[in-house]
C-alpha cells in the first residue's frame, strides 16, 4: 500500500515569509495526492490536490509541487499568515482511484511567528 | 447545509463500557468514511460506506467495532467493551462520487474525542 511521510514534524516561519512543507511517498502507483490542513480541535480541511500526471498545481496562495523521480511533493504557502498555523498532512490515493484508501502522513505543525 | 456534523464532540467513559458516535454527512453525499486519529498522528482509515453498503473495513476495526449506515444517510460507530487504547479522535468524512475531476475530496467533521479511563 501507499506510505507517505513528512520530513519535519515542526516548522516555524515569520509572518509574511513563504513556507515550504515537504512530504515523501513510497508507492509509485498512487493516482493523486492531497494536502489537508488541520487546526487545533477541528477536522482536516482540504487545501489542494494534484494528479500524478502533473508536476505543479496552484491555488490561492498555495502551490503543490510533485517530483515523481524522487517521490517527493511539497506544499508552498506564499506570504504566510497567522491563520495558516496548523498541522499540515499530505495524503496519497492509490491508483484504484477511490478516496476510501486515503493514507495520511504524520503531519507537520506550522507555527507562524509575529 | 453546514457540513459534516458529529455527536458527541467529547465522550469520557470507563473501560469496559460501550460507546456510540453519530455522523451526519453533507446532504446528498453518497460516500461516508470513519477515520481514527491519535495525538500527533494523521488520520487512519477505519471503514467506508457507499450509500448504505459498507464496502471496506480496515484491519484496525476489531470485532469490538461496528459501523452502520442503515438508510444511506447518517452513520453510527459503536465501540463495545472499550479499552484505554481506544482513546482517540474519531473522524467522519463524506464525499460524492458525482464530483467531477478528481476521485472526490473528503469533507471531514470536527470529530468525536473519546477518552477511556
Amino acid at each position: 500500500g501507499e506510505s507517505v511521510g513528512l520530513h519535519l514534524p515542526t516548522l516555524s516561519v515569520q509572518e509574511g515569509d513563504n513556507s515550504i512543507i515537504n512530504c515523501a511517498y513510497s508507492n509509485s502507483a498512487s493516482d493523486y495526492f492531497i494536502w489537508y490542513k488541520q487546526e487545533s480541535g477541528k477536522g482536516p480541511q482540504f487545501i489542494i490536490d494534484i494528479r500524478s500526471n502533473m508536476d505543479k498545481r496552484q491555488g490561492q496562495r498555495v502551490t503543490v509541487l510533485l517530483n515523481k523521480t524522487v517521490k517527493h511533493l511539497s506544499l508552498q504557502i506564499a506570504a504566510t499568515q497567522p491563520g495558516d498555523s496548523a498541522v499540515y498532512f499530505c495524503a496519497g490515493v492509490p491508483s484504484s482511484g477511490s478516496a476510501r484508501q486515503l493514507t495520511f502522513g504524520s503531519g507537520t505543525q506550522l507555527t507562524v511567528l509575529p | 447545509d453546514t457540513g459534516v456534523s458529529q455527536d458527541p464532540r467529547h465522550k469520557i467513559t470507563k473501560r469496559g463500557q460501550n460507546v456510540t458516535f453519530r455522523c451526519d454527512p453533507i446532504s446528498e453525499h453518497n460516500r461516508l468514511y470513519w477515520y481514527r486519529q491519535t495525538l500527533g498522528q494523521g488520520p487512519e482509515f477505519l471503514t467506508y460506506f457507499q450509500n448504505e453498503a459498507q464496502l471496506e473495513k480496515s484491519r484496525l476495526l476489531s470485532d469490538r467495532f461496528s459501523a452502520e449506515r442503515p438508510k444511506g444517510s447518517f452513520s453510527t460507530l459503536e465501540i463495545q467493551r472499550t479499552e484505554q487504547g481506544d482513546s482517540a479522535m474519531y473522524l467522519c468524512a463524506s464525499s460524492s462520487t458525482r464530483t467531477s475531476g478528481m476521485s472526490g475530496e473528503l469533507f471531514f467533521g470536527e470529530g468525536s474525542r473519546l477518552t477511556v479511563l
